[in-house]
């Protein structure tokens, strides 16, 4: 089993609408989660983490976790075509300094 | 706002070499990290920095790597002797603590070629 699943897409949306990014992980000592956003042949840049059940929301961005099914979201509202990008998922224990990372999904806004 | 710096942004090494590459993390930043991208693959961890010593490393960091704190500002990471399967982006990271809500921020990476 991979320690952190995501689906590699391509996830194709219209512009406007809410793309949904989806994130399972197998370690139940997992504390912190985080999401990258990273365009082709560039750096992983954060967009936001979180590390309570809930959601949390950042101006287009909401990070929903839930710890008893091992599952966190990344919604973005308002999807523009600039979004388009490979969006990672990495997890962190609190006894670890390393964030393992997802291989991503793939996120296409059609304009 | 602040952000992580790495040089050289593309490395080209002849096998066997040896090759630094060098990274300034954010300036009130404590803890240090080396993760690596092989072209189409995940992004892994190498090896994390913190007080002068290695906090801890992967399998993939073997004797053939090293990290290096020199000044106050720079943080290396060397490998002794490239090998081809060495060729990956190398991204530095720092965060200011360890914890639940310290993100880890990322260098713009170093794409190393070995030929």
């Amino acid at each position: 089993q991979k320690e952190v699943e995501q689906n590699s897409g391509p996830l194709s949306v219209p512009e406007g609408a809410i793309a949904s990014l989806n994130c399972t992980y197998s370690d139940r000592g997992s504390q912190s989660f985080f999401w990258y956003r990273q365009y082709s042949g560039k750096s992983p840049e954060l967009i936001m983490f979180i590390y309570s059940n809930g959601d949390k929301e950042d101006g287009r961005f909401t990070a929903q976790l839930n710890k008893a099914s091992q599952y966190v979201s990344l919604l973005i509202r308002d999807s523009q075509p600039s979004d388009s990008a490979t969006y990672l998922c990495a997890v962190n224990r609190d006894s670890s300094y390393k964030l393992i990372f997802g291989s991503g999904t793939r996120l296409l806004v059609r304009p | 706002e602040p952000e992580v710096t790495q040089t050289p942004s593309h490395q080209v090494t002849q096998m066997g070499q040896e090759v630094i590459l060098r990274c300034v993390p954010i300036s009130n930043h404590l803890y240090f990290y080396w993760y690596r991208q092989i072209l189409g693959q995940k992004v892994e961890f190498l090896v994390s920095f913190y007080n002068n010593e290695i906090s801890e490393k992967s399998e993939i960091f073997d004797d053939q790597f090293s990290v290096e704190r020199p000044d106050g500002s720079n943080f290396t990471l060397k490998i002794r002797s490239t090998k081809l399967e060495d060729s990956a982006m190398y991204f530095c990271a720092s965060s200011v603590a360890r914890g639940v809500n310290q993100p880890q921020h990322f260098g713009d990476g170093t794409r190393l070629s070995i030929l």
